[in-house]
């Protein structure tokens, strides 16, 4: 149990465009989601955590009008990088959260994203 | 704020030796901590974790016990195997603004084990 899915695993686009990401708890609902940003060699840096009907909260120095954050259901957020840049290319993230009083997060497989 | 300090890799051993990864934190609240396990090409996997002071966390043959007095949860396995190779990071989970548990992680440290 308490899988979850992200769509694509890997995706590459020009600069300018823009890319989406999906994140999907699988064999449960998830209230809450979090979306990372991994660089190289470095840790999991938290982006936004998204809870579903509401607008996603933004960590600090997050644009959320580049990294646009949609929460529409228990078991989907969605990322979206808006006109993507070479310096946006990582490796992004999501995890759900599985409830509970540690509310223990299930993480994706992640997303390889890289910008020409 | 809170943070993290593991060790840094990359660590090599050779099978069945003795492993012990490094961990710190500070936090201004009661954490739980945690270590994920990151296998090459895989997303983040829960390792073990502990709630409160003096527990351990057990998993697979890691251990890991939560010291308050010394703000560590250092990872311990005593024989390692090739099987063993990944990304370790350590992580603690605080209350963020509102009811959201925020993880903050380690850099992780890459462990490589040679037959």
């Amino acid at each position: 149990g308490a899988v979850v899915s992200q769509h694509p695993s890997w995706v590459i686009c020009k600069s300018g465009t823009s890319v989406k990401i999906e994140c999907r708890s699988l064999d449960f609902q998830a209230t809450t989601m979090f979306w990372y940003r991994q660089f190289p060699k470095q840790s999991l840096m938290l982006m936004a955590t998204s809870n579903e009907g509401s607008k996603a909260t933004y960590e600090q120095g997050v644009e959320k009008d580049k990294f646009l954050i949609n929460h529409a259901s228990l078991t989907l957020s969605t990322l979206t990088v808006t006109s993507a840049h070479p310096e946006d290319s990582s490796f992004y993230i999501c995890s759900a959260e599985g409830g509970g009083d540690l509310r223990e997060q299930y993480f994706g497989p992640g997303t390889r994203l890289t910008v020409t | 704020g809170d943070s993290v300090t593991q060790m840094e890799g990359p660590v090599t051993l050779s099978e069945e030796a003795f492993l012990t990864i490094n961990c710190t934190y500070t936090a201004t609240g009661y954490p739980s901590l945690f270590w994920y396990v990151q296998y090459p090409g895989e997303g983040l996997q829960l390792l073990l974790k502990a709630t409160k002071a003096d527990d351990k966390g057990s998993n697979k043959g890691f251990e890991a016990t939560y010291r308050k007095e010394t703000t560590s949860f250092h990872l311990e396995k005593g024989s390692v195997q090739v099987s063993d190779s990944a990304v370790y990071f350590c992580a603690l989970s605080d209350q963020g603004g509102g009811s959201n548990y925020k993880l903050t992680f380690g850099k992780g440290t890459l462990l490589t084990v040679n037959p």
